[in-house]
């Protein structure tokens, strides 16, 4: 199985700093490596897919990167309403693999 | 639109069983390879396992494969978990999705507990 270590488990940021969330693969995935954002009693929602596809709909401020085994969201400038939990998710190979979260809390 | 709904979960006891539905509407379902993805009270996602259009091909997640059993209908555009031998462990949220993961239902929610 491919583990996927996420990083960091919690952040604390301002409205307007930008923000880098990673996550590292314990082998290649060959860039199938989604974003999901989650507030609090709601459903994921995908905001990165093949690590730097745009979601249609979700603001420019949201952008990804990364190869082989590591890959980055970014948030260029952080809105009050981006403070969620994000995970990453390979699907690179099954079984497919989520990072465990990072909490991204206001500062 | 894309509607994903989950239904079937409630309090159930250790060691019985539980099937749940995912009633998927606006867009073409036997298309898919459909899946299920669980969420323990303030825990990260889990991925279950996905069937793929004619199920044909099941992958599971190893720890999960001898207990759960995913199956669909597409003629009823319905996607099913069977879940058996239950534990607290198995106290979750479970959501489905197409295995594109871009859309998910809003999740059902199953408790294990005496």
């Amino acid at each position: 199985d491919i583990q996927m270590t996420q990083s960091p488990s919690f952040l604390s940021a301002s409205v307007g700093d930008r923000v880098t969330i990673n996550c590292k693969a314990s082998q290649n995935i060959n860039k199938y490596l989604n974003w999901y954002q989650q507030k609090l009693g709601e459903a994921p929602k995908r905001l990165i897919y093949n690590t730097n596809n745009l979601q249609t709909g979700i603001p420019s401020r949201f952008s990804g990167s990364g190869s082989g085994t590591d890959y980055t969201l970014t948030i260029s400038s952080l809105q009050p309403e981006d403070f969620a939990t994000y995970f990453c998710l390979q699907h690179n190979s099954f079984p497919l693999t989520f990072g465990s979260g990072t909490k991204l809390e206001i500062k | 639109e894309v509607k994903l709904v989950e239904s079937g979960g409630g309090l159930v006891q250790p060691g019985r069983s539980l099937k749940l539905s995912c009633a998927a509407s606006g867009f073409s379902f036997n298309d898919y390879w459909m899946g299920w993805v669980r969420q323990a009270p303030g825990k990260g996602l889990e991925w279950i396992g996905e069937i793929n259009q004619d199920s044909s091909t099941i992958n599971y997640t190893p720890s999960l494969k001898d207990k759960f059993t995913i199956s669909r209908d597409n003629a009823q555009n319905t996607l099913y978990l069977q879940m058996s031998k239950l534990g607290s462990e198995d106290t979750a949220i479970y959501y489905c999705a197409p295995d594109t993961f871009d859309y998910w239902g809003q999740g059902v929610m199953v408790t294990v507990s005496s």
